[in-house]
């Protein structure tokens, strides 16, 4: 099967500093990787949408200038958050698309927990 | 309106029983349609896709009405293992998931 990494899995860090989130493709190529937040109790909310070779597509509402990402080869996405604060604190969980024969499946990396204090 | 909405639960059920999840979607366009189990503080896995004419895995069956726009989750004989929350996913025609926020199962001894 398809399998995502993301590192790291969970990070506390000061407010103000950067953080930043790698997703892989491991065992398959990845032209499009999707970012998400989760906050508690909520659903899954789209970011993001990484394209490997050109720039991302952000949902509305989400800052590109506060969530770079880069898609720079074919099995590695990144997410940097930028001076991150308290109210970033969420799960944040990436996603590589593979495409069926009717349908686009989305495997999930394993998230990263991020902190601020 | 939501674009999936479920019904956040949870569904307290013993060990052996049936339970459905129900949820509803707007886009009347919307192609693609799946259930995700999620376990908590894990991301999200593809249980089922669903189709139209209904589909079953084991002790699960998903359905789909599009006269409706509804789609459901049958769980028979259900064990301890299946608490978590159940993602009712949608895709409406493009490359992105929709999600829903889930309906939580717990099931006991």
């Amino acid at each position: 099967g398809a399998v995502v990494s993301q590192h790291p899995s969970w990070v506390i860090c000061k407010s103000g500093t950067s953080v930043k989130i790698e997703c892989r493709s491991l065992d398959f190529q990845a032209t499009t990787m999707f970012w998400y937040r989760q906050f508690p109790k909520q659903s899954l909310m789209l970011m993001a949408t990484s394209n490997e070779g050109s720039k991302a597509t952000y949902e509305q509402g989400v800052e590109k200038d506060k969530f770079l990402i880069n898609h720079a080869s074919l099995t590695l996405s990144t997410l940097t958050v930028t001076s991150a604060h308290p109210e970033d604190s969420s799960f944040y969980i990436c996603s590589a698309e593979v495409w069926r024969e009717s349908y686009n499946e989305q495997f999930f990396g394993p998230g990263t927990r991020l902190t601020v204090l | 309106r939501k674009e999936v909405e479920q019904d956040p639960g949870p569904f307290n059920v013993p060990e052996g029983a049936t339970v459905a999840f129900n949820c509803t979607y707007s886009n009347s366009a919307s192609q693609s349609f799946f259930w995700y189990r999620q376990d908590c503080r894990k991301e999200p896995k593809l249980l089922m896709s669903v189709y139209s004419s209904g589909n079953e895995d084991g002790r699960f069956t998903a359905q789909l009405n599009r006269a409706s726009q509804y789609i459901s989750l049958l769980i028979r004989d259900s064990k301890l293992s299946d608490s978590a929350t159940y993602l009712c996913v949608v895709n409406p025609n493009t490359d992105k998931l929709i999600f829903g926020t889930g309906t939580r199962l717990q099931v006991f001894p």
